[in-house]
């Protein structure tokens, strides 16, 4: 099973600040991993597929980077809709498929 | 509108079942691989199962093998998830949720319901 392992577990910044989101696999999944975002009482919503393709409707904001086993998800100027919280998810070795164990970024 | 409808969450015994269903619209439901996904309250996502195209390709998380089963009716447009000798751990909300590229076995998912909560307590 590939574990995927989110740093930090809490992001505390300010809108307008930069965020950088860090997801690391147990095994290489080459670019196989995609970035989510969760809010209260809401499903999740697909920002990234594939490392680094943004998902219909993702504003440019939101970019995916990485490969192999370290993968970053960056937020280049919170909006106060982004607080929440992010899961990364690999679908190369499935199954099972894994979710990291997510980042809340929160108002600082 | 493209969306999920889950339904079927209920309040259950330890050793009881349920069956969830999905009702699927907006789309061309039989060209999507469909998953469940679910959330324990407070905790994070799991991946619960998947189910191809026609319904003979299925894959389940460790957890729920060989105690849950999947199936799906193309003609009603609707997921089914079959859960039998629940746990305590099974206390959720399980998301229905396709996968983002038809006729694909590409699993990210790119539409979701809403959920539906099921409860297993003694």
């Amino acid at each position: 099973e590939v574990v995927l392992t989110q740093s930090p577990a809490t992001l505390s910044l300010s809108p307008g600040e930069r965020a950088t989101l860090s997801c690391r696999a147990s095994q290489s999944i080459t670019n196989y991993l995609a970035w989510y975002q969760q809010k209260p009482g809401q499903p999740p919503r697909l920002l990234i597929y594939d490392a680094s393709n943004r998902a219909t409707g993702i504003p440019a904001r939101f970019s995916g980077s990485g490969s192999g086993t370290d993968f970053t998800l960056t937020i280049s100027s919170l909006e106060p809709e982004d607080f929440a919280v992010y899961y990364c998810q690999q679908r190369v070795f499935w199954p099972p498929l894994t979710f990291g164990g997510g980042t809340k970024v929160e108002v600082k | 509108e493209v969306q999920l409808l889950e339904s079927g969450g209920d309040l259950v015994q330890p050793g009881g079942s349920l069956r969830l269903s999905c009702a699927a619209s907006g789309f061309t439901y039989s060209n999507y691989a469909m998953s469940w996904v679910r959330q324990a309250p407070g905790k994070g996502l799991e991946w619960v199962s998947s189910i191809g195209l026609s319904g003979d390709n299925t894959g389940y998380g460790d957890s729920v093998k060989g105690r849950f089963t999947i199936s799906r009716d193309n003609p009603k447009n609707t997921l089914y998830l079959q859960m039998n000798s629940l746990r305590a751990e099974d206390t959720a909300l399980y998301y229905c949720a396709r996968v983002g590229v038809p006729n694909s076995w590409d699993m990210w998912f790119d539409l979701w319901g809403q959920g539906t909560l099921v409860t297993v307590f003694s």
